[in-house]
Parts: C-alpha cells; structure tokens; sequence
C-alpha cells in the first residue's frame, strides 16, 4: 500500500511568507504527527491530530499551526515566516494515537523548507 | 521531562564488520518505548527495531540487536555484519506510554560504511 505522501517535497520561501504543507498518511491510519528536524536543534515534535482534534502540541510559537481533515490528512501551516523556520519538516502517521500503542509510526520523506 | 541523549556524533566501520551505537535516556517513568530510527540520504525515517520497556528480554530483527539496559536507563544498537545500504542517521528515541505521548529523539548518530 502506499506510504506516507508529504507534498511539496521542496519549498522556497520569502521571510514574512506563509507556507502550508500536506501530509497524506497511510490509508486507514487516522494520527499524524509533524516534526521540525533541524541541523542544531534535531528533531522536535511540533504536534499531534486523530480524529481532526490536536491531540498534543509542542513547544512552538503560534504562528505555527495545523488540522487535520475527515479523510485523515493533514496541513500544516506557518505563517510570518521567519529565517530559523527554515527545516525539515517530516510528517508521521500511525492507526492510533502514541507510536507506543504496540503500532509503528511510518514517516514520509520531509518538506525540506527554505526560508529566505 | 524526558531527554535522550546519543554521544557519537559519528561512527564508521568495515563492510561485514560489527558497530554498536550508543543511547541513554532519562526518565521517572517506568512504561515506556524506545526504538531505533533510521535516516538514509532519502531522508525517510525507517523504524530499525523497538523495545518495551517491561520486557527483559533485548529486541532483535536481522542483524540489528539492542542491549536494553533499564536501570542504567541505556539503549545500544548492535548492527552485525555491517552492509553498505547501513549507511545512515540513527537515532534513537523514548515515547512513554502514560499521557499525550509524544516521540522524544535524540541528536543522531551518523554512520558510514568503510567498503
């Protein structure tokens, strides 16, 4: 089956912008989870949906924000972008909530974003 | 709150030979998953192996093992006959399974393939 469709794969964006990324997890995983994966910070967890309810969010300002749909996929949005917004942004999705509930979390493979 | 930690920024190893990579975390809870990711140039990250915490026995798939060692709250990975395709980021991370749950990773091992 496929796996986890995160579009667009590349970005370039102007500070000040706002971008908004998509993330298409696997058919009949309904949480998706969206990390930061950065050079100096790693990888921080930005935050959680299942079921279109945020389940668990991160310590990120608010410009950063995201919702889920019906059909299980999710966008996240940044808005007023700023030059350390500039990342990795990968996208998780698993059955149920928590990759510790006995059920893998499969990853797609990143929005690499570009703030300039 | 949790934290991981990996301490080997880099490592390397001969084709075929054995690498173990390194991992501690901390933690006052007592329930939780750790697991080994890993990230080749393609930039997905791949679930290499987990470990629950209220099992004694280590995990093993293949040729990658663990040595889970609670009390000293470490987390190796053991890659055996090491393969070019082993190339990558590793990085280990905690989810605990209490609460709004959320994977912790730590900063990443990256590992070249001598051939």
């Amino acid at each position: 089956k496929a796996g986890v469709t995160q579009t667009p794969r590349y970005l370039i964006k102007t500070r000040g912008q706002q971008v908004t990324l998509s993330c298409s997890p696997i058919s009949g995983h309904r949480s998706v989870s969206w990390y930061q994966q950065t050079p100096g910070q790693g990888l921080q967890f930005l935050f959680e949906y299942f079921s279109e309810t945020q389940r668990n969010k991160g310590n990120f300002p608010g410009r950063f924000s995201g919702r889920q749909f019906s059909n299980s996929r999710s966008e996240m949005n940044v808005s007023t972008l700023e030059l350390g917004d500039s990342a990795l942004y990968l996208c998780a999705s698993s059955l149920v909530p928590g990759e510790g509930k006995g059920t893998e979390a499969f990853f797609g493979q990143g929005t690499r974003l570009t703030v300039v | 709150a949790q934290t991981v930690t990996q301490s080997q920024p880099e490592m390397s190893v001969q084709e075929a030979e054995t690498v173990t990579l390194s991992c501690t975390y901390d933690t006052s809870e007592s329930d939780y998953y750790l697991f080994w990711y890993k990230q080749p140039p393609s930039r997905q990250m791949i679930l290499v192996i987990r470990q629950e915490a209220y099992k004694q026995q280590n995990a093993t798939e293949n040729r990658f093992s663990v040595n889970f060692q609670k009390a000293a709250k470490s987390f190796s990975l053991k890659i055996s006959d090491s393969q070019l395709g082993d190339a990558a980021m590793y990085f280990c991370a905690y989810i605990s399974n209490f609460g709004n749950e959320k994977l912790t990773f730590g900063t990443g091992t990256r590992l070249t393939i001598i051939p």
